[in-house]
């Protein structure tokens, strides 16, 4: 089946630090993958996604390629923000008409001043 | 912000009560699922729906019903409350002609059984 591995967290950094949360994926076809960030106290959302090979997501200054050769989809920011603190999971649905998404564990960010 | 809410918020009950969780949408969205999150755990799905009255359980549906009587309503039933079932719940929603694979979350039902 389908199968999302996250990092483990916590990943401590300061502020303006470059940020990387490894991604790596199975899927049967040719899935969509996805990154979400909860925030303290709230629901998840949707950060950026891509849904085909080589396509790069990007929002909020975060990035990730979606890299079928390696099975990957590792998020990455060139300088977080205390704001950035937060929790982000990767997923993915692997179509072929599976109404379920597959998430990874989460990795929880925490940045210092 | 997609339109969707969870009701109640928060809820604090003894084992071997029956607990309802209610999820909201005002999208039309075809697929709603209900979650739950616990440290060191991730998300699990519990059960979800891909139709008025059509659903499906997910991979921790042990201890939980389901229904959806209206495209826009979709409830979470613990017959008997258990302190396993102490978590945080999260209703979400994807899709009006297919999944997308993109949901939209609400904002959680902390849910303590004591």
């Amino acid at each position: 089946g389908d199968s999302v591995t996250q990092m483990e967290g916590p990943v401590t950094l300061s502020e303006e630090a470059f940020l990387t949360i490894n991604c790596t994926y199975t899927a049967t076809g040719y899935p969509s993958l996805f990154w979400y960030v909860q925030y303290p106290g709230e629901g998840l959302q949707l950060l950026l996604k891509a849904t085909k090979a080589d396509d790069k997501g990007s929002n909020k200054g975060f990035e990730a390629t979606y890299r079928k050769e390696t099975t990957s989809f590792h998020l990455e920011k060139g300088s977080v923000q205390v704001s950035d603190s937060a929790v982000y999971f990767c997923a993915l649905t692997s179509g072929g008409g599976s109404y379920i998404p597959t998430f990874g564990r989460g990795t929880s960010l925490i940045v210092h001043p | 912000d997609a339109g969707i809410t969870q009701s109640p918020r928060h809820k604090v009950t003894e084992t071997g009560t029956p607990v309802t969780l209610r999820c909201h949408q005002t999208e039309n969205h075809r697929y709603m699922y209900w979650y739950r999150q616990d440290p060191g755990h991730g998300l699990r799905l519990i059960h979800y729906s891909y139709g008025v009255k059509d659903t499906d359980k997910g991979e921790v549906s042990d201890g939980y019903s389901v229904s959806r009587s209206k495209t826009e309503d979709f409830l979470l039933t613990l017959e008997s409350a258990t302190s396993s079932q102490t978590s945080v719940y999260f209703c979400a929603i994807s899709g009006t002609s297919g999944p997308t694979g993109e949901l939209f979350f609400g904002e959680g039902s902390r849910l303590t059984v004591l």
